[in-house]
């Protein structure tokens, strides 16, 4: 089974420009989850979908990101314009049921962003 | 503050000794979970603890889950190699869904 496949796996850019990450899920994973690592943290929630209704989106920086997961399997992520405090890694994770106390959520490889 | 405390920040053994990983929280917590990241990838779950005083044992690894809840800690016996990287703990608040993670203990394991 594939696991969640995220790219592109490291991009660079400069400031003001705009990114987009993608995330492909563990197929039939119904929650899909997108977190900010930075160095030397543990990974942050930015948002979470259960299937393509994002219910909680509360840690999103709504003025400059944006994430979709229109036909509720693949999802998108974006950053404009990019500043340089948002170089980090972001990952994907999606869980096969609704978010749970106990549901596994299975990580992608990451996207490392740089900002210059 | 972070959610849950993890110590130490880092560790460098050598080869055969043990080690102890901590995980710290005043919050009550209804599952904690260990993860382990290696450069350049996702974090790989090893353990889901979710009963208080609950020990598993994977191998090598013994994780422990507090009698309150609160705390959790991985013990690795003989550590080798093969068990560097970033160990996180994450845990679900009783009530919640969200998964909080600590900042990470990076173990480096010296042949």
């Amino acid at each position: 089974e594939a696991g969640v496949v995220q790219s592109p796996r490291y991009k660079i850019i400069e400031k003001k420009q705009p990114v987009a990450f993608w995330c492909n899920p563990i197929s039939g994973h119904n929650t899909l989850y997108w977190y900010l690592q930075n160095l030397g943290q543990g990974p942050e929630l930015l948002i979470r979908y259960e299937n393509e209704e994002a219910v909680d989106d509360s840690q999103l920086p709504k003025d400059r990101f944006s994430a979709e997961r229109l036909k509720g399997v693949d999802s998108t992520l974006k950053i404009q314009p990019a500043e340089l405090g948002d170089s980090a890694v972001y990952l994907c994770a999606s869980s096969p049921g609704l978010a749970g106390s106990t549901d596994t959520q299975y990580f992608g490889p990451g996207t490392r962003l740089t900002v210059l | 503050t972070q959610l849950l405390e993890q110590s130490p920040q880092f560790l460098s053994i050598q080869e055969g000794e043990n080690l102890t990983v901590y995980c710290n929280s005043s919050s009550v917590f209804s599952s904690l979970q260990w993860y382990r990241q290696e450069p350049g990838e996702g974090p790989v779950l090893l353990v889901t603890v979710v009963t208080g005083g609950e020990v598993k044992k994977l191998k090598r690894l013994t994780f422990q889950f507090g009698d309150a809840r609160k705390d959790s800690s991985l013990h690795i016996t003989a550590a080798q190699p093969g068990d560097t990287g970033l160990y996180l703990c994450a845990g679900v608040k009783v009530n919640d869904y969200k998964l909080s993670f600590g900042a990470g203990t990076t173990v480096t394991v010296r042949a």
